[in-house]
């Protein structure tokens, strides 16, 4: 398997402009995440799918995030409409569900919002 | 969320042993200990995990107190390419969250 697939690898759009980040989560993992990285909060999770339902939003920080998981093989964060202080790294990052199994990240998208 | 707490920051010399303490008062008795490393400009990555006994695998060691309410990871043999940000985290069933964790610095 190649891993979790994140694009793109980086973005930069406009303040206003609709951005949507995508992940194809590792075959036969059925817990997706969603993270957000800054140097001011650490790596904080926005949300997270068990069998591509969402389980937890509460990370989510506004209405103008949004996450789907619409199959097991495909997610996408997307964030409309942008504001500069959404710059950051995204990680995507999947496991099997349950408490003893290793998670596998993703590359990142490093988004720049102008 | 089950909470834990590190320090901020470790030194080590190269070749010599670092010993990561790591916190975790309010653990559950479901809750796996796991621990991720973040290496320079990339994603996290998985090093050990464990639950009652103490664990080893090519990485590092894995330490749990009897009451589990602590835990420290080793590095036997600090290298260069050790130098991360080291995060101990509780894992329930699914939910994977992150705390600040501790960077380490190798001397060479």
């Amino acid at each position: 398997d190649a891993g979790v697939i994140q694009s793109p690898r980086h973005e930069v759009t406009e303040m206003g402009q609709e951005v949507t980040l995508r992940c194809k989560p590792i075959s036969g993992h059925n817990s997706l995440f969603w993270y957000r990285q800054t140097m001011m909060r650490g790596l904080e999770l926005l949300i997270y799918f068990n069998n591509n339902v969402p389980i937890d939003d509460s990370g989510m920080p506004e209405d103008r995030f949004s996450a789907k998981m619409p199959n097991a093989s495909f997610s996408t964060l997307k964030i409309q409409p942008s504001e500069p202080r959404d710059s950051a790294v995204y990680f995507c990052a999947s496991s099997p569900l349950a408490g003893s199994t290793e998670a596998f990240f993703g590359q990142g998208t490093r988004l720049t919002v102008v | 969320d089950a909470k834990t707490t590190q320090p901020n920051s470790m030194e080590s010399n190269e070749e010599e042993p670092v010993h990561l303490p790591c916190n975790h008062s309010t653990i559950s008795g479901t809750d796996y200990i796991h621990w991720y490393r973040q290496l320079p400009s990339q994603g996290p990555e998985y090093v050990i995990h464990g639950l009652t006994s103490n664990v080893n695998n090519r990485m590092a060691s894995l330490a749990i107190a009897e009451d589990r309410k602590s835990s420290t990871l080793i590095l036997h043999r600090a290298t260069l390419r050790d130098a991360a940000v080291y995060y101990c985290i509780l894992r329930d069933v699914d939910k994977l969250s992150f705390g600040a964790g501790t960077t380490v610095t190798v001397r060479a």
